[in-house]
Protein backbone atom coordinates (compact mmCIF):
# COMPACT_ATOMS: atom_id res chain seq x y z
CA UNK A 1 0.00 0.00 0.00
CA UNK A 2 0.94 4.02 -0.03
CA UNK A 3 1.29 6.15 2.61
CA UNK A 4 -0.58 9.31 1.44
CA UNK A 5 -0.77 12.71 3.23
CA UNK A 6 -2.60 16.10 2.83
CA UNK A 7 -1.72 19.28 3.65
CA UNK A 8 -3.58 21.22 5.43
CA UNK A 9 -5.29 19.13 7.35
CA UNK A 10 -8.23 21.41 8.02
CA UNK A 11 -8.68 25.14 7.07
CA UNK A 12 -11.05 27.72 7.72
CA UNK A 13 -11.66 30.20 4.95
CA UNK A 14 -13.13 33.47 4.05
CA UNK A 15 -15.45 34.19 1.39
CA UNK A 16 -13.89 34.66 -2.07
CA UNK A 17 -10.57 33.56 -1.42
CA UNK A 18 -8.95 30.28 -2.48
CA UNK A 19 -7.09 26.80 -0.73
CA UNK A 20 -4.18 25.02 -2.07
CA UNK A 21 -4.26 21.59 -1.35
CA UNK A 22 -1.59 19.59 -1.10
CA UNK A 23 -1.28 15.79 -1.64
CA UNK A 24 2.34 13.29 -1.42
CA UNK A 25 2.81 10.10 -1.67
CA UNK A 26 5.56 8.14 -0.61
CA UNK A 27 6.34 6.26 -3.73
CA UNK A 28 5.32 6.25 -7.01
CA UNK A 29 1.45 6.25 -8.36
CA UNK A 30 0.00 5.82 -11.73
CA UNK A 31 -2.70 7.46 -11.20
CA UNK A 32 -3.92 10.26 -8.73
CA UNK A 33 -7.57 11.47 -7.99
CA UNK A 34 -9.27 13.90 -6.22
CA UNK A 35 -12.77 13.78 -4.34
CA UNK A 36 -15.24 15.92 -2.86
CA UNK A 37 -17.27 15.04 0.00
CA UNK A 38 -19.99 17.49 1.27
CA UNK A 39 -21.11 17.16 4.42
CA UNK A 40 -23.55 13.92 5.59
CA UNK A 41 -23.23 12.90 1.47
CA UNK A 42 -20.64 9.89 0.00
CA UNK A 43 -17.56 10.74 -2.25
CA UNK A 44 -17.86 12.30 -5.60
CA UNK A 45 -15.07 12.62 -7.98
CA UNK A 46 -13.57 15.82 -9.09
CA UNK A 47 -11.18 14.79 -11.19
CA UNK A 48 -8.13 12.58 -12.53
CA UNK A 49 -5.18 13.98 -12.06
CA UNK A 50 -2.72 13.31 -14.84
CA UNK A 51 0.88 13.87 -14.86
CA UNK A 52 2.38 16.16 -17.25
CA UNK A 53 -0.80 17.20 -18.72
CA UNK A 54 -4.20 18.71 -17.71
CA UNK A 55 -6.69 16.94 -15.23
CA UNK A 56 -9.84 15.20 -16.76
CA UNK A 57 -12.65 16.97 -15.02
CA UNK A 58 -15.72 15.04 -14.01
CA UNK A 59 -19.39 16.21 -14.72
CA UNK A 60 -20.44 19.62 -13.00
CA UNK A 61 -16.56 20.40 -12.01
CA UNK A 62 -14.37 22.95 -14.15
CA UNK A 63 -10.98 24.03 -14.51
CA UNK A 64 -11.43 27.32 -13.32
CA UNK A 65 -12.90 26.81 -9.98
CA UNK A 66 -10.84 23.84 -9.20
CA UNK A 67 -7.49 24.02 -10.89
CA UNK A 68 -5.27 20.79 -10.12
CA UNK A 69 -1.78 20.65 -10.66
CA UNK A 70 0.93 17.13 -11.08
CA UNK A 71 4.25 17.65 -11.50
CA UNK A 72 5.21 14.66 -10.73
CA UNK A 73 4.05 10.82 -9.58
CA UNK A 74 4.34 11.66 -6.15
CA UNK A 75 2.72 14.51 -5.74
CA UNK A 76 -0.49 17.11 -6.88
CA UNK A 77 -2.51 19.67 -5.70
CA UNK A 78 -6.15 20.75 -5.81
CA UNK A 79 -7.02 24.17 -5.45
CA UNK A 80 -10.28 25.49 -4.68
CA UNK A 81 -10.95 28.81 -6.01
CA UNK A 82 -13.09 31.85 -4.86
CA UNK A 83 -14.82 30.04 -2.17
CA UNK A 84 -18.06 30.24 -1.26
CA UNK A 85 -19.92 28.40 1.65
CA UNK A 86 -21.22 25.53 -0.48
CA UNK A 87 -17.33 24.42 -0.45
CA UNK A 88 -17.35 23.66 2.42
CA UNK A 89 -16.51 19.91 2.51
CA UNK A 90 -13.52 17.45 2.93
CA UNK A 91 -11.35 16.84 0.28
CA UNK A 92 -9.70 13.87 -0.41
CA UNK A 93 -6.81 12.45 -2.67
CA UNK A 94 -6.40 8.74 -3.53
CA UNK A 95 -3.90 6.87 -5.61
CA UNK A 96 -4.12 4.00 -7.43
CA UNK A 97 -1.95 0.84 -6.95
CA UNK A 98 1.84 1.23 -7.33
CA UNK A 99 3.15 2.45 -10.81
CA UNK A 100 3.76 -0.88 -12.48
CA UNK A 101 3.23 -2.91 -9.43
CA UNK A 102 -0.69 -3.95 -9.69
CA UNK A 103 -3.50 -3.74 -12.59
CA UNK A 104 -6.06 -3.87 -9.83
CA UNK A 105 -6.73 -0.36 -9.73
CA UNK A 106 -7.42 -0.22 -6.26
CA UNK A 107 -7.16 2.31 -4.76
CA UNK A 108 -6.03 4.28 -1.39
CA UNK A 109 -7.16 7.67 0.16
CA UNK A 110 -5.90 9.93 2.06
CA UNK A 111 -6.63 11.62 5.45
CA UNK A 112 -8.69 14.05 3.77
CA UNK A 113 -8.53 18.39 4.19
CA UNK A 114 -11.74 19.33 5.92
CA UNK A 115 -12.44 22.92 4.61
CA UNK A 116 -15.20 25.44 6.03
CA UNK A 117 -15.75 28.22 4.40
CA UNK A 118 -17.04 31.38 6.30
CA UNK B 1 -24.92 4.10 -16.34
CA UNK B 2 -22.90 2.19 -13.32
CA UNK B 3 -24.46 2.64 -9.74
CA UNK B 4 -24.37 1.71 -6.37
CA UNK B 5 -27.53 1.64 -4.02
CA UNK B 6 -26.39 1.54 -0.14
CA UNK B 7 -30.37 0.55 1.11
CA UNK B 8 -29.62 1.74 4.79
CA UNK B 9 -28.68 4.98 6.01
CA UNK B 10 -28.02 3.95 9.60
CA UNK B 11 -27.94 0.81 11.37
CA UNK B 12 -27.80 0.44 15.32
CA UNK B 13 -26.56 -3.65 16.44
CA UNK B 14 -25.51 -4.23 20.20
CA UNK B 15 -22.16 -4.90 20.17
CA UNK B 16 -21.14 -8.63 20.04
CA UNK B 17 -23.94 -9.01 17.61
CA UNK B 18 -23.83 -9.83 14.09
CA UNK B 19 -23.80 -7.34 11.38
CA UNK B 20 -24.56 -7.45 7.51
CA UNK B 21 -24.39 -4.24 5.50
CA UNK B 22 -26.53 -4.52 2.17
CA UNK B 23 -25.04 -2.94 -1.23
CA UNK B 24 -26.37 -3.42 -4.61
CA UNK B 25 -24.64 -2.56 -7.82
CA UNK B 26 -25.44 -1.77 -11.47
CA UNK B 27 -22.75 -2.87 -13.95
CA UNK B 28 -23.10 -4.47 -17.11
CA UNK B 29 -19.97 -6.71 -16.59
CA UNK B 30 -18.21 -8.30 -13.95
CA UNK B 31 -17.79 -6.15 -11.12
CA UNK B 32 -14.96 -5.47 -9.28
CA UNK B 33 -16.37 -3.93 -6.27
CA UNK B 34 -15.13 -2.77 -2.90
CA UNK B 35 -16.04 -2.25 0.81
CA UNK B 36 -14.36 1.16 2.65
CA UNK B 37 -14.78 2.58 5.99
CA UNK B 38 -14.57 5.95 7.29
CA UNK B 39 -13.94 6.50 10.79
CA UNK B 40 -14.99 9.85 12.60
CA UNK B 41 -12.43 12.53 10.94
CA UNK B 42 -10.40 9.98 9.25
CA UNK B 43 -10.27 9.09 5.54
CA UNK B 44 -11.03 6.09 4.12
CA UNK B 45 -9.64 2.43 4.85
CA UNK B 46 -9.88 -0.70 2.39
CA UNK B 47 -11.69 -3.26 4.00
CA UNK B 48 -11.72 -5.66 1.73
CA UNK B 49 -12.30 -6.38 -2.30
CA UNK B 50 -13.76 -8.29 -5.09
CA UNK B 51 -12.23 -9.04 -8.59
CA UNK B 52 -12.86 -12.70 -9.40
CA UNK B 53 -12.71 -16.00 -8.06
CA UNK B 54 -14.17 -17.17 -5.02
CA UNK B 55 -17.82 -15.04 -4.05
CA UNK B 56 -17.07 -14.80 -0.76
CA UNK B 57 -14.04 -12.49 0.26
CA UNK B 58 -12.35 -11.87 3.60
CA UNK B 59 -11.15 -8.59 4.69
CA UNK B 60 -9.60 -6.58 8.07
CA UNK B 61 -10.66 -6.72 10.98
CA UNK B 62 -12.93 -9.58 10.71
CA UNK B 63 -15.15 -8.43 7.92
CA UNK B 64 -16.20 -10.75 4.89
CA UNK B 65 -18.42 -9.68 1.84
CA UNK B 66 -20.40 -12.05 -0.78
CA UNK B 67 -20.77 -11.55 -4.34
CA UNK B 68 -23.96 -12.67 -5.33
CA UNK B 69 -24.15 -12.28 -9.48
CA UNK B 70 -27.81 -13.16 -9.49
CA UNK B 71 -28.72 -10.24 -6.77
CA UNK B 72 -26.46 -7.95 -7.97
CA UNK B 73 -25.29 -7.61 -4.41
CA UNK B 74 -22.02 -7.07 -2.63
CA UNK B 75 -23.92 -7.58 1.38
CA UNK B 76 -20.49 -6.89 4.32
CA UNK B 77 -20.89 -9.24 7.21
CA UNK B 78 -19.17 -9.24 10.84
CA UNK B 79 -20.14 -12.24 12.90
CA UNK B 80 -19.53 -10.05 16.31
CA UNK B 81 -19.35 -6.15 16.39
CA UNK B 82 -17.08 -4.19 18.36
CA UNK B 83 -17.70 -0.35 19.13
CA UNK B 84 -14.96 0.22 17.66
CA UNK B 85 -16.71 -0.97 14.47
CA UNK B 86 -18.61 1.92 14.72
CA UNK B 87 -18.10 4.40 11.34
CA UNK B 88 -19.09 4.99 8.49
CA UNK B 89 -19.39 2.03 5.49
CA UNK B 90 -19.00 2.73 1.33
CA UNK B 91 -19.19 0.06 -1.16
CA UNK B 92 -17.96 0.84 -4.37
CA UNK B 93 -17.64 -0.26 -7.84
CA UNK B 94 -14.61 0.55 -10.30
CA UNK B 95 -16.64 1.80 -13.32
CA UNK B 96 -15.11 0.88 -17.91
CA UNK B 97 -12.78 4.19 -16.92
CA UNK B 98 -11.37 2.88 -13.88
CA UNK B 99 -13.29 5.30 -11.63
CA UNK B 100 -14.55 4.24 -8.13
CA UNK B 101 -18.57 5.49 -8.29
CA UNK B 102 -19.38 5.41 -4.44
CA UNK B 103 -22.90 4.19 -2.57
CA UNK B 104 -24.21 7.11 -0.67
CA UNK B 105 -22.84 4.70 2.64
CA UNK B 106 -24.41 3.26 6.10
CA UNK B 107 -23.75 4.76 9.32
CA UNK B 108 -22.99 2.02 11.60
CA UNK B 109 -24.15 2.91 15.33
CA UNK B 110 -22.45 0.22 18.20
CA UNK B 111 -24.65 0.12 21.52
CA UNK B 112 -22.90 -0.71 24.68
Amino acid sequence: SAVISQKPSRDICQRGTSLTIQCQVDSQVTMMFWYRQQPGQSLTLIATANQGSEATYESGFVIDKFPISRPNLTFSTLTVSNMSPEDSSIYLCSVDSLAGVSSYNEQFFGPGTRLTVL
Amino acid sequence: AQSVTQPDIHITVSEGASLELRCNYSYGATPYLFWYVQSPGQGLQLLLKYFSGDTLVQGIKGFEAEFKRSQSSFNLRKPSVHWSDAAEYFCAVLDSSYKLIFGSGTRLLVRP
